[in-house]
């Protein structure tokens, strides 16, 4: 079965301590996987795509990376404006539908 | 640039009221269209999507239903709500497979 685990559930971070968030994934033939934002009350912005191992995409003071397994959110020098709901998704193995994990909440306190 | 509206955006339903929920998506043509709910402690769930007018897939068996009157306008709806239909619903487009891109949501309560 596709499935996609997010890891921690909640992190809180000191502004400017930098951490990682985790996404492992379960899908045959990956057509992509996908991190998204999402704020309080508002729908998931788009942040990054992946499609294959070793790809690294950058956005700010986010990077996201991608194993043939797993992709990491690493946040670098965090800032209380960072603080939100952080979405991995994959498509399934028809490519018809994203599976989303159910997405690390993220607290930058100053 | 593409835009996606979703309207309304809080709404209180008694039990076994009907719905109806809209979407409709601005500058593209053509797109793929999607409804989700997102319940409290879990992830996102994808209720419906639609590839072109009249052409409606469901992911999981309930009482709602999904309607793709024109190409930019997806609509939601149930002819009798369930306290487990609450929750947030969202919206969202995409071209093909390349991200999808959501509207602001509908916050749904059922009293």
């Amino acid at each position: 079965e596709d499935q996609v685990t997010q890891s921690p559930e909640a992190l809180r971070l000191q502004e400017g301590e930098s951490s990682s968030l985790n996404c492992s994934y379960t899908v045959s033939g990956l057509r992509g996987l996908f991190w998204y934002r999402q704020d309080p009350g508002k729908g998931p912005e788009f942040l990054f795509t992946l499609y294959s191992a070793g790809e690294e995409k950058e956005k700010e003071r986010l990077k996201a990376t991608l194993t043939k397994k797993e992709s990491f959110l690493h946040i670098t020098a965090p800032k209380p404006e960072d603080s939100a709901t952080y979405l991995c998704a994959v498509f399934n193995q028809a490519g018809t539908a994203l599976i989303f994990g159910k997405g690390t909440t993220l607290s930058v306190s100053s | 640039s593409q835009t996606i509206h979703q309207w309304p955006a809080t709404l209180v339903q008694p039990v076994g009221s009907p719905l109806s929920l809209e979407c409709t998506v601005e500058g593209t043509s053509n797109p793929n269209l999607y409804w989700y709910r997102q319940a409290a402690g879990r992830g996102l769930q994808l209720l419906f999507y639609s590839v072109g007018i009249g052409q409606i897939s469901s992911e999981v068996p309930q009482n709602l239903s999904a309607s793709r009157p024109q190409d930019r306008q997806f609509i939601l709806s149930s002819k009798k709500l369930l306290l487990s239909d609450s929750g947030f619903y969202l919206c969202a487009w995409s071209g093909g497979e390349q991200p999808q891109h959501f509207g602001d949501g509908t916050r749904l309560s059922i009293l």
